[in-house]
């Protein structure tokens, strides 16, 4: 199975700060990578698929990129909204599909 | 608009069992993959178990293997979860998703809590 290495486990930020998080896979998985975004209390919501593909609704100051092994996810100009939990899934080996162990961005 | 409900939840001794269900509305449900995926208490997201837009096909985690059943009933748009042999934990908040490789749409999550 396919391990998914996502760091860092928190975060903290200052509104209008930019961050980033990093999901390395164990082997290759040709781009199919998404990330999602969890409020406490809440279903996950997708927000990036295929990489960089931003989801409807997605504000453009989320971005993901990467290839290979190694995935970034980014978010400019930080608001407050954004404050939440986020993980990163690879879908290339499925099943079973595997999920990072999760980002709790916090602000400063 | 695409709407997953679940219900079925609740407190379950362990060794019991339990059967969640998810009602499907705003597509065609017969064309998607479905999965559950479930989240622990202040833990992280696992997948529990896909099963193939007809039902012939179905995959589980080592996890839960051998202990739950997800099935399908395409003619009432529905998606269920058979949970056996249940144990402390298997304590988590169970989501229905719509798997179109990754996980689409998602349900609002039910609570299934495992103690005696």
């Amino acid at each position: 199975d396919i391990q998914m290495t996502q760091s860092p486990p928190s975060l903290s930020a200052s509104l209008g700060d930019k961050v980033t998080i990093t999901c390395q896979a164990s082997q290759n998985i040709n781009k199919y990578i998404a990330w999602y975004q969890q409020k406490p209390g809440k279903a996950p919501r997708l927000l990036i698929r295929y990489t960089s593909t931003l989801e409807s609704g997605t504000p453009s100051r989320f971005s993901g990129s990467g290839s290979g092994r190694d995935y970034s996810f980014s978010i400019s100009n930080v608001e407050s909204e954004d404050i939440a939990s986020y993980y990163c899934l690879q879908y290339d080996n499925l099943p079973p599909n595997t999920f990072g162990a999760g980002t709790k961005l916090e602000l400063k | 608009e695409v709407q997953l409900v679940e219900s079925g939840g609740g407190l379950v001794q362990p060794g019991r069992s339990l059967k969640l269900s998810c009602a499907a509305s705003g597509f065609t449900f017969s064309n998607y993959y479905m999965a559950w995926v479930r989240q622990a208490p202040k833990k992280g997201l696992e997948w529990v178990a896909t099963i193939s837009t007809s039902g012939s096909r179905t995959y589980y985690p080592d996890s839960v293997k051998g202990r739950f059943t997800i099935s399908r009933d395409n003619a009432k748009s529905s998606l269920y979860l058979q949970m056996n042999s249940l144990k402390s934990e298997d304590t988590a908040t169970y989501y229905c998703a719509r798997h179109d490789g990754y996980y689409h749409y998602w349900g609002q999550g039910v609570m299934v809590t495992v103690s005696s």
